[in-house]
């Protein structure tokens, strides 16, 4: 099994509103990984998770707060957005960040509307 | 991580192979060779991945030139669902920052 579920599937919001996207998979993945991604563009990395501690933050405001509370799960709470970062939102993980060669596994990925 | 340079779009009719190609002209001997597609509002799904071998799997064969500078996906019978962006990827040790380039939107026919 190499699903990655992601909810919701589509969130729409308003500037001063807080919400929160969930990914989550059962592979035994210790990295997790969130992306955004723009129409017609490649998705862009934004965070890293390895052993539920923050391992990257690739300058992201800090109204996108990221968190880990287990190995199999990955949030990313949202708060006080601004129309351009309505983007798709994806999350992945792979087995480890260490090793040599690493697949990463997508979900869907979560499409926001930030109003 | 090497960079590497995709063209924009390509063609295939379907049922023939689609032959995807890739550039990675400064690319380390640690580094691997990643693909990835996406279907539209789908995310990433992994194809293949190689060092300098080539590799066959049910999806697709990568296919590595001896020099490692460049590489080609083949889809051998490609399908109307084969239509979507192609990602051609290198990492290294450590190389847990996948960095996506532009892709090549590959277009299957009828």
């Amino acid at each position: 099994d190499t699903e990655v579920t992601q909810t919701p599937k589509h969130l729409v919001m308003g500037m001063t509103n807080k919400k929160s996207l969930k990914c989550e998979q059962h592979m035994g993945h210790r990295a997790m990984y969130w992306y955004k991604q723009k129409a017609k563009k490649p998705p862009e990395l934004m965070f890293v998770y390895s052993y539920e501690k923050l391992s990257i933050n690739e300058s992201v405001p800090s109204r996108f707060s990221p968190e880990c509370p287990n190995s199999s799960l990955l949030n990313l709470h949202l708060h006080a957005l601004q129309p351009e970062d309505s983007a798709l939102y994806l999350c992945a993980s792979s087995q480890d960040l260490n090793r040599n060669q690493e697949t990463q596994y997508f979900g869907p990925g979560t499409r926001l509307l930030v109003l | 991580d090497a960079k590497t340079t995709q063209p924009p779009s390509m063609d295939c009719a379907e049922g023939r192979a689609a032959n995807l190609p890739c550039n990675h002209s400064t690319i380390s001997g640690n580094e691997y060779v990643y693909w990835y597609r996406q279907i539209h509002s789908q995310g990433p799904q992994y194809i293949i991945h190689g060092l300098k071998n080539n590799e066959t799997n049910e999806m697709a064969s990568l296919i590595i030139t001896e020099d490692r500078k460049s590489s080609t996906l083949i889809l051998p019978h490609a399908t109307l669902r084969d239509t979507a962006v192609y990602y051609c990827i290198v990492r290294g040790t450590g190389g847990f920052k996948t960095i996506f380039g532009a892709g090549t939107r590959l277009f299957v026919k009828a």
